[in-house]
């Protein structure tokens, strides 16, 4: 079963950044936390992921609370092709995804 | 990033028959594979954890003597949707894992879709 919650869809202005929160309050010290987003009829595509320290790359930001038990991704300027739905996955002990629901965002004019 | 190719991206098989889909990794080896199913509206299910060398793990409900994973090669994996019928139309996709990544992020494929008539 999935580890994590995230809110079934957001809208955002495009050009505006995107903040896509998920709740992993069951989370244990070693294991990390995957951002990946699936565009319609596509293969998903990896994000970025973290542990504990906020990371940033060429896509997107991650925040992570400091009791880890939740964390944020941030697109800094959404555009029209960030639509998509974006998961937030935290692995089991054999490393294996199980994919929640995600989050549905529409990126909008 | 790393790269995981399938083939075919769209099959369209009569119900009875057998159906094979590749999922091979471009640039890297991939001592692990994975195969998972997507429905329309839904959400990635996993289907199976494919390592070379040994025999796949299937996820509970998930029969294995219906669907074949073959793990022959570091960078090649086939699942074989064996008897196909309706119910098996599904969006199939595989995922790779980098080995010589320090974390375990996997590398998707773009998808099969699977249309059994």
């Amino acid at each position: 079963d999935a580890k994590t919650t995230q809110p079934p869809s957001m809208d955002c202005a495009e050009g505006r950044a995107a903040n896509l929160p998920c709740n992993h309050s069951t989370i244990s010290g070693n294991e990390y936390v995957y951002w990946y987003r699936q565009i319609h009829s596509q293969g998903p595509q990896y994000i970025i992921h973290g542990l504990k320290n906020n990371e940033t790359n060429e896509m997107a930001s991650l925040i992570i609370t400091e009791d880890r038990k939740s964390s944020t991704l941030i697109l800094p300027h959404a555009t029209l092709r960030d639509t998509a739905v974006y998961y937030c996955i935290v692995p089991n002990t054999g490393n294996q995804f199980y994919f929640g629901t995600g989050t549905s965002l529409t990126v909008i004019p | 990033g790393a790269v995981v190719s399938q083939h075919p991206s769209w099959v369209i098989c009569k119900s009875g028959t057998s159906v094979k889909i590749e999922c091979r990794s471009l640039d890297f080896q991939a001592t692990t594979m994975f195969w998972y199913r997507q429905f329309p509206k839904q959400s990635l299910m996993l289907m199976a954890t494919s390592n070379e060398g040994s025999k796949a793990t299937y996820e509970q409900g998930v029969e294995k003597d219906k669907f074949l994973i073959n793990h022959a090669s570091l960078t090649l994996s086939t699942l074989t949707v064996t008897s196909a019928h309706p119910e098996d139309s599904s969006f199939y996709i595989c995922s790779a894992r980098d080995p010589h990544s320090a974390h375990y992020e996997q590398y998707f494929g773009p998808g099969t879709r699977l249309t059994v008539t």
